[in-house]
């Protein structure tokens, strides 16, 4: 089945220790998102990849930077966590033809700062 | 300022009986309307969505949401909840202009007595 995978599920880091979160999808859709949810909150939209075109929201903090080597995967790196950062990370794609296209979503990963 | 508001934090209904959550959105048209579910721990999966027509939308897992244009809103239900539902539940919006962007509204998470 088409999905949207993320990996790893859970992830354990240090506070100021850098982290990568991963996304890959077999949808071939031409966007890719970035989520960050905290606990009882809405998600919260960080960033996207319209292809390669990166597109960031305005109010993500420079700490949180992304990467997409190809249409399939797209990494968000977290350069120096911070404990306000532990956060459920959710990728989600879609396939932008002109109109508008729902999102699909991953199963997130559950970031912990130690 | 364009946003959308779900009035009910928590609900508690009986299994077996009906649901009803609500979503109200504050925009000057109409916006692409959806309803989402996150089991714990889990990511977002769609229950249905809302661009254009029938103003009566079925979904997944046996729920609904209607339209209402007069009332901004787009009220999601179910006539028979089952324990499984117990979840939270996210109205999300696309206003015209922002096409890759959902606006999440704050949730409603569903408990369910046996």
């Amino acid at each position: 089945d088409a999905m949207v995978i993320q990996n790893p599920r859970y992830q354990v880091t240090q506070f100021g220790k850098p982290v990568t979160l991963s996304c890959s999808q077999t949808l071939n859709h031409n966007v890719m998102y970035w989520y960050q949810q905290k606990s009882s909150q809405a998600p919260k939209l960080l960033f996207h990849y319209y292809d390669k075109d990166f597109n960031n929201e305005a109010d993500t903090p420079d700490n949180f930077q992304s990467r997409r080597p190809n249409t399939s995967f797209c990494f968000l790196d977290i350069r120096s966590p911070g404990l306000g950062d532990a956060a459920m990370y959710l990728c989600a794609t879609s396939r932008d033809t002109g109109t508008y296209n729902e999102q699909f979503f991953g199963p997130g990963t559950r970031l912990t700062v130690l | 300022a364009q946003s959308v508001t779900q009035p009910d934090i928590h609900i508690t209904v009986s299994e077996g009986a009906s649901l009803e959550l609500r979503c109200n959105y504050s925009y000057g048209a109409t916006p692409y309307l959806f309803w989402y579910v996150q089991s714990p721990g889990q990511g977002l999966q769609l229950l249905l969505k809302y661009f254009s027509g029938d103003t009566l939308v079925q979904g997944i897992k046996g729920f609904e949401a209607e339209f209402k244009r007069s009332q901004s809103s787009f009220n999601l239900r179910k006539p028979s909840v089952h324990w499984s539902d117990a979840a939270e539940y996210f109205c999300a919006v696309v206003f015209s202009g922002s096409a890759r962007q959902l606006t999440f509204g704050s949730g409603t998470q569903l408990t369910v007595l046996p």
